[in-house]
């Protein structure tokens, strides 16, 4: 059972070039999110989705695009990277209602 | 809006001490609540979770929370810290009436245990 799994682990970009972080769920669950960790800010919500479809703004949305064409996956895009966006990015997965959200490992991201 | 505040960003003890590791909530209905832990280059795993069934909560690796509504507190406990402890802690709430958002975290506690 593999859980979130999020791909590249590690990427470095320079300014002004494009990507996309992958993201993949295989618990069949609704809700999907984006965060950013960044030393002393904790995790910061930049997207999320209630459901293929669906997507809404999270704290921290500017530069990052967002589609949910499959319950499965969950792609954050960068449009146009900047240093500013060097960060961890996490993605995380929920089934409907109340309950915890389970994460992916990691992508390290380093904009120069 | 709901909001997490965690008060302290580092917190030392050493092998065997008591370890309290502070949470307080804003939310304007029912929260749910929950404590994460992240090891080093690691993603975030569930400590344990309230979601009003209990005010005590326990959780894995001997660590518990109690929430405290007049108090709005989610404080996390560890009778005696071992050094596997080491790490930083995160708290989260998700409000019961936004089932649709996402966890929000708080920015974290760094534990340090020496020995």
């Amino acid at each position: 059972n593999a859980g979130v799994t999020q791909t590249p682990k590690f990427q470095v970009l320079k300014t002004g070039q494009s990507m996309t972080l992958q993201c993949a769920q295989d618990m069949n669950h609704e809700y999907m999110s984006w965060y950013r960790q960044d030393p002393g800010m904790g995790l910061r919500l930049i997207h999320y989705s209630v459901g293929a479809g669906i997507t809404d703004q999270g704290e921290v949305p500017n530069g990052y695009n967002v589609s949910r064409s499959t319950t499965e996956d969950f792609p954050l895009r960068l449009l146009s990277a900047a240093p500013s966006q060097t960060s961890v990015y996490f993605c995380a997965s929920r089934e409907r209602g109340y309950t915890e959200a389970f994460f992916g490992q990691g992508t390290r991201l380093t904009v120069v | 809006a709901q909001s997490v505040t965690q008060l302290g960003s580092h917190v030392s003890v050493s092998e065997g001490a008591l370890v309290l590791l502070r949470c307080n909530y804003s939310s304007s209905v029912p929260p749910y609540l929950f404590w994460y832990v992240q090891y080093p280059n690691q993603g975030l795993q569930l400590l344990l979770k309230y979601t009003s069934a209990a005010t005590l909560v326990k959780g894995i690796n001997g660590f518990e929370a109690e929430f405290k509504k007049s108090e709005t507190s989610f404080h996390l406990t560890k009778p005696s810290a071992h050094m596997r402890d080491a790490a930083e802690y995160f708290c989260a709430v998700s409000a019961a009436n936004q089932a649709g958002t996402a966890l929000i975290f708080g920015k974290g506690t760094t534990l340090s245990v020496s020995s």
